[in-house]
């Protein structure tokens, strides 16, 4: 049982650069969400989807974008990468707005 | 807006002692859920307990338990015969119970240090 896969681990990517990380489960889990993670903040949420075609902003959406066109799938662009962008990226996925979320093993990625 | 304040950022605790990490939520909802999350130094997010605020009885799960007092809005987390695999940081979450809700707000961790 794989549960949430993130790709890639690690990136490097310059000013301006864009990108997707891409985040899938396979645990048939309708809610799904993208969370940064910065020194001394905890997380905060960038965006989530509660099922397939449904996508909705969190706390810091600004610079990303995200679509849910399966319920397995649900990959966050970078449209021009800035430097405030570097953060560790987790993606986390439930089955229902009462049970708890399961968390990839995170992105981290540099933006130079 | 919710928010979630961890005011311990680091704590240490010798192996087999008892410690306990702090949590305070501010929220204007009746109805919502806490989480303990543990991340060790793999970065993996792991739940360690969590909470429905309708329930009064304080979730237990083996060594750890929480002490959740919903009218002072506190959820501290108590860890009792540390090990040192106990070491990594903590974080406190809150999510209000909602179908269309999936915002969970964290606080800003708590380094756990165990020592031998």
């Amino acid at each position: 049982n794989a549960g949430v896969t993130q790709t890639p681990k690690f990136q490097v990517l310059k000013t301006g650069q864009s990108m997707t990380l891409q985040c899938a489960q396979d645990m048939n889990h309708e809610y799904m969400s993208w969370y940064r993670q910065d020194p001394g903040m905890g997380l905060r949420l960038i965006h989530y989807s509660v099922g397939a075609g449904i996508t909705d902003q969190g706390e810091v959406p600004n610079g990303y974008n995200v679509s849910r066109s399966t319920t397995e799938d649900f990959p966050l662009r970078l449209l021009s990468a800035a430097p405030s962008q570097t953060s560790v990226y987790f993606c986390a996925s439930r089955w229902t707005e009462n049970t708890e979320a399961f968390f990839g093993q995170g992105t981290r990625l540099t933006v130079v | 807006a919710q928010t979630v304040t961890q005011s311990q950022p680091e704590m240490s605790v010798q192996e087999a002692e008892t410690v306990t990490l702090s949590c305070t939520y501010d929220t204007s909802e009746s109805d919502y859920y806490l989480f303990w999350y543990k991340q060790p130094p793999s970065r993996q997010m792991i739940l360690v307990i969590r909470q429905e605020a309708y329930k009064q009885q304080n979730a237990t799960e083996n060594r750890f338990s929480v002490n959740f007092q919903k009218a002072a809005k506190s959820f501290s987390l108590k860890i009792s015969d540390s090990q040192l695999g106990d070491a990594a940081m903590y974080f406190c979450a809150y999510r209000y119970s909602s179908y269309n809700n999936n915002d969970m707000r964290f606080g800003a961790g708590t380094r756990l240090t165990v020592k031998p």
